[in-house]
């Protein structure tokens, strides 16, 4: 089945240690998405690639960065992660256009230490 | 900036009972609405959506949502609830002008009692 797959589910990293986030999908839809979900809040948007062309959201903290090497893969990045950077981060995907749904992988909850 | 709120943080209902989960929007142009559902340990799913046309919408599972464009309201109906519903639903939107991105309420956590 074509879905969105995140690894690993659950990460746990040290103050300050950077870390990776992973995110495939099989449905080869052109924009892939970043999302932060803190505990008891809504998804916040981190940051989105449409193909290649990358677009971060203006409060979106330096210290997340993303890389999207193939139409399949994408990334993100935590340079130096903070007790705050505490969250489930959920990835998704999208063929295009401001009508289309928008498809969730399961997130990767992410402790810092 | 453009927000959406839904009212109810958390609702507590029986099994039968009917739900109304409440959802407002700020932005005035033409907006996407979308309802996602997310079940107690799994990902969020696709309810329903609404972007032009029939403003009552038919979703999964028997849910329902209707868009009100002067109350700026994008309301969830399901008639009569099971205890499979226990989930949490977040109401979204995203602006026609603004490409597919989303922006989220502060979701509803809902528990159907046996």
């Amino acid at each position: 089945d074509a879905m969105v797959i995140q690894n690993p589910r659950y990460q746990v990293t040290q103050f300050g240690k950077p870390v990776t986030l992973s995110c495939s999908q099989t449905l080869n839809h052109n924009v892939m998405y970043w999302y932060q979900q803190k505990s008891s809040q809504a998804p916040k948007l981190l940051f989105h690639y449409y193909d290649k062309d990358f677009n971060n959201e203006a409060d979106t903290p330096d210290n997340f960065q993303s890389r999207r090497p193939n139409t399949s893969f994408c990334f993100l990045d935590i340079r130096s992660p903070g007790l705050g950077d505490a969250a489930m981060y959920l990835c998704a995907t999208s063929r295009a256009g401001g009508t289309d749904t928008q498809y969730f992988g399961p997130g990767t909850r992410l402790t810092v230490l | 900036a453009q927000s959406v709120s839904q009212h109810n943080h958390h609702v507590i209902l029986s099994e039968a009972a009917s739900l109304e989960l409440g959802c407002n929007y700020s932005y005035g142009g033409t907006v996407n609405l979308f309802w996602y559902v997310q079940y107690p340990g799994q990902h969020l799913q696709l309810l329903l959506k609404y972007f032009s046309g029939d403003p009552l919408v038919k979703g999964i599972k028997g849910f329902e949502a209707e868009f009100i464009k002067s109350k700026f309201s994008f309301n969830l109906r399901k008639p009569s609830v099971q205890w499979s519903d226990t989930a949490e639903y977040f109401c979204a939107v995203s602006r026609a002008t603004a490409g597919n991105k989303l922006t989220f309420g502060g979701g509803t956590r809902v528990l159907v009692k046996p």
